[in-house]
């Protein structure tokens, strides 16, 4: 099946800096989607990206589709304690989803 | 999302046994999902269904059973539960595709089973 690697795989951040979360394929993907899962919590949506070079952003958080479609990454700007979880990467193909490994973001207060 | 629910929450059980872990949605979302969750692997995709009585494999299937006789219910079981089955195990499900392409996957609480 497809993959998609992520990197990092945890990124310890003092509260107020930035972190930047990575997905790349070997492969063009059709689409990306971001999921955030908080500890102990479930995955949850939050934003799919389709078109080549891509920018979305959603109040701190920004989205891109690289060029080729083969990578992209999730960028948050002044991170909070509320930011803590793990965000995954999942590629969509034929009906599956393939997720990426997570990075797992820690923020210190 | 209230709107799907997996059960039990937590399961013990022992090698050999046979557990059925079940997910219900009230969506009437056409396609659902079974993943596990282990350290290091992020989610795997076990099966999926696309409808009633449709389903086909995933990356990791070996050992699971699926079935879905009704849109909104679609049942994971372990014939003979192996130590390796321990993890945690996701339902999700979407809606078909839109006018605006692939749909988000709505996850439910999932269910932590162990494996003794």
């Amino acid at each position: 099946g497809q993959q998609v690697m992520q990197i990092p795989q945890y990124q310890h951040v003092q509260e107020g800096e930035d972190f930047t979360t990575y997905c790349n394929s070997s492969t063009t993907l059709s689409n990306i989607q971001w999921y955030k899962q908080r500890p102990g919590g479930h995955p949850v949506f939050l934003i799919q990206l389709v078109k080549s070079g891509e920018v979305k952003k959603q109040k701190r958080l920004t989205f891109q589709f690289g060029e080729a479609k083969k990578n992209s990454s999730l960028h948050i700007t002044a991170t909070q304690t509320t930011d803590v979880g793990t965000y995954f990467c999942a590629e969509y193909n034929f009906n599956k989803f393939y997720f990426g490994s997570g990075t797992k973001l820690n923020v210190k207060p | 999302d209230a709107g799907i629910t997996q059960s039990p929450r937590y399961k013990i059980t022992e090698t050999g046994r046979q557990v059925t872990l079940m997910c219900h949605q009230t969506w009437s979302h056409s396609y659902m999902f079974w993943y596990r969750q282990d350290l290091g692997h992020g989610l795997r995709l076990i099966y999926y269904s696309a409808a009633a009585d449709i389903t086909d494999k995933g990356e990791v299937p070996d050992g699971y059973v699926v079935s879905r006789s009704k849109t909104e219910n679609f049942p994971l079981t372990l014939e003979s539960a192996t130590r390796s089955q321990t993890s945690v195990y996701f339902c999700a499900s979407r809606a078909g595709q839109g006018a605006s392409g692939n749909q988000p996957q709505h996850f439910g609480d999932g269910t932590r089973l162990s494996i003794l």
